[in-house]
This record gives structure tokens, C-alpha cells and sequence, in this order.
């Protein structure tokens, strides 16, 4: 049974910092990796979508990468603003049918202004 | 992409009363579609996924149940609700390779 663990649960920083968010996963015969963000009582927002052929994806100041063999991803956000403070998710999609996906539980990131 | 609809928002219900919670889906046909729970402390757990009208798979025993009753309409639903039903629920569409979600309802069981 696939399981996914995020470090750390929780992360407060100065704004403008560098940071990087730890995903791993216990059986690397994934489909794809995806990291969301959630804001307080609301849903998700997709942010990155890695297809396990890939190494990372790119967008604005978020890259996410993906290491399959050892079952890690890594999620790099460059400049942090307080905007960017929020809940975020990993989650990994084990099979190319219709399995859902196994949700990680999450590092709470506060960015201070 | 596809937009996910979900309502209410938020539920107050009492120990022991039904539930009925809906979702819709617009910009696709016949989508895959899902129903997840964020329990406080836990990650959001799969509760059911169907691939078409009629046809649910429930990948946790509970005491909830699901039904397709239309392509883009999921349903979740209580006989009787238990304390430990509360949570924040999301519904969530897919194809193959993503995941759309809905905006969630928080459910409270008082």
C-alpha cells in the first residue's frame, strides 16, 4: 500500500527566503506526482503535475522535482512572499486507470512579512 | 480543464440524521470522479471513485456511501450520521493523468 510522508509538517520563514518541501513515498511504481496548495477551509489548487517519466516541472517561482527510483520529490519555491503562505500537499497517483490519489499530509508553510 | 461544483459549503448536523452531499462537474463528459475526506490531523483519505453512471468503488469500509445517478452528478450520503463523519469533504474529477477538485464541504457532526 503506497504511503507518502511530507517533512516537515510545518515551516515559518522570513519572506524573500529560499525554501525547499520534502515528499516521499513508499513504492516508487508511481504514475505521476502532484503538488497542491490548500488555503484555510478551502480546496485544492494544483500547482505542479510531474508525470513519472519526468525529472521536474516549472512554474513562476515553484519547481518540483521528481526522483522515482528513490521515492522522493522536492518542491522549491525561490523568493517566498507572505502570499505564498498556505498548506501544501503532495499527493502521488500509483496507477494509470482510475485510482485516486495517495495524499500526504501536508507541511503547514507560514511566510513572515 | 474541468470545474468542480460542490455544495453546501458548510453542514451542521446531529448524531443519527442523513446526509446528502452533491457535487457537479462542467468541461467534460463522462469524467472519472472522486469523493475525499480531510479528517482534522490526517490527510486526505480516498473514500470512493467511480468511473461511470452506476458504477461506485469504495476503498474504505464507513458509514458512508456514494451514487452516481447522472455522468457529471456524485452524490455522498448518511443513513445516520457518527461523531466521527466530521470533516471537510472534497469532490474531485479526473482523466487519467489529473485531478480537478471542488471546493469542499466542512461537515461537523454535533
Amino acid at each position: 500500500k503506497q504511503e507518502v510522508t511530507q517533512i516537515p509538517a510545518a515551516l515559518s520563514v522570513p519572506e524573500g527566503e529560499n525554501l525547499v518541501l520534502n515528499c516521499s513515498f513508499t513504492d516508487s511504481a508511481i504514475y505521476n506526482l502532484q503538488w497542491f496548495r490548500q488555503d484555510p477551509g478551502k480546496g485544492l489548487t494544483s500547482l505542479l503535475l510531474i508525470q513519472s517519466s519526468q525529472r521536474e516541472q516549472t512554474s513562476g517561482r515553484l519547481n518540483a522535482s521528481l526522483d522515482k527510483s528513490s521515492g522522493r520529490s522536492t518542491l522549491y519555491i525561490a523568493a517566498s512572499q507572505p502570499g505564498d503562505s498556505a498548506t501544501y500537499l503532495c499527493a502521488v497517483k500509483s496507477g494509470g486507470g482510475a485510482d485516486g490519489l495517495t495524499f500526504g499530509k501536508g507541511t503547514h508553510l507560514i511566510i513572515q512579512p | 480543464s474541468q470545474t468542480i461544483h460542490q455544495w453546501p459549503a458548510t453542514l451542521v448536523q446531529p448524531v443519527g440524521s442523513p446526509l446528502s452531499l452533491e457535487c457537479t462537474v462542467e468541461g467534460t463528459s463522462n469524467p472519472n470522479l472522486y469523493w475525499y475526506r480531510q479528517a482534522a490531523g490526517r490527510g486526505l483519505q480516498l473514500l470512493f471513485y467511480s468511473v461511470g453512471i452506476g458504477q461506485i468503488s469504495s476503498e474504505v469500509p464507513q458509514n458512508l456511501s456514494a451514487s452516481r445517478p447522472q455522468d457529471r452528478q456524485f452524490i455522498l450520503s448518511s443513513k445516520k450520521l457518527l461523531l466521527s463523519d466530521s470533516g471537510f469533504y472534497l469532490c474531485a474529477g479526473g482523466e487519467i493523468y489529473e485531478q480537478y477538485f471542488g471546493p469542499g464541504t466542512r461537515l461537523t457532526v454535533t
